[in-house]
């Protein structure tokens, strides 16, 4: 079975901390992407990645930063967290087999980051 | 950009009751198509996807949905729902061409009630 684990099902932080997500995935999978989950608004690309070292904006990419130094773990970034930016945060990962796009996305559990 | 609407943000039903939860897309390429599901406080997991062929896929639980290309729609089925079918679930689309990115609607929250 493939797992996804994320570093903290919750986390609390205070305005203006540097805040690190940890997702490791365990399948050897080439494409890694960091979501955020809010009421109302489905899941929101924040960035991913389709190999080690590289790095693609997703949708709201803006207080956020990634850093993929190993296939199998993708960090996300809070340089100077916001209370804007608590949410739910998920982590995926995907192969990269035959036709791109056809592979289905594996989900962490979720890490509910709150900034007070 | 994709856009994925999912129509209801919200459908509660009685057990036992069918039940359809509604997808639209806009594109003017070829798509995949996928539903997740998500369970309280889980993470999401593949329900079906329709990548190609016959435009009805099934899900093992029971689910199925249905690939319309002339109204752009892959709405999701159930002729008989369960409480544990109780979570909220995605539309997603991806178009071949983006490393694997999906799209996801908003979501619907399926309530199912006894």
């Amino acid at each position: 079975d493939v797992k996804v684990t994320q570093s903290s099902r919750y986390l609390v932080k205070r305005t203006g901390e540097k805040v690190f997500l940890e997702c490791v995935q365990d399948m050897d999978h080439e494409n890694m992407f960091w979501y955020r989950q809010d009421p109302g608004l489905g899941l929101r690309l924040i960035y991913f990645s389709y190999d080690v070292k590289m790095k693609e904006k997703g949708d709201i990419p803006e207080g956020y930063s990634v850093s993929r130094e190993k296939k199998e773990r993708f960090s996300l970034i809070l340089e100077s967290a916001s209370t804007n930016q608590t949410s739910m945060y998920l982590c995926a990962s995907s192969p990269h087999t035959g036709l791109a796009g056809t592979d289905e996305q594996y989900f962490g559990p979720g890490t509910r980051l709150t900034v007070t | 950009a994709q856009s994925v609407t999912q129509l209801d943000s919200q459908v509660p039903v009685f057990e036992e009751a069918p039940v359809e939860l509604r997808c639209n897309y806009s594109s003017s390429v070829s798509v995949y198509l996928f539903w997740y599901v998500q369970y309280p406080n889980q993470g999401l997991q593949l329900l079906l996807k329709y990548l190609s062929g016959s435009t009805l896929v099934e899900s093992i639980n029971g689910f199925e949905a249905e690939f319309n290309k002339s109204q752009t729609s892959f709405h999701l089925r159930k002729p008989s729902v369960h409480i544990s079918d109780t979570a909220e679930y995605f539309c997603a689309v991806s178009r071949g061409s983006t490393l694997g990115r999906l799209y996801f609607g908003r979501g619907t929250q399926l309530t199912v009630w006894p």
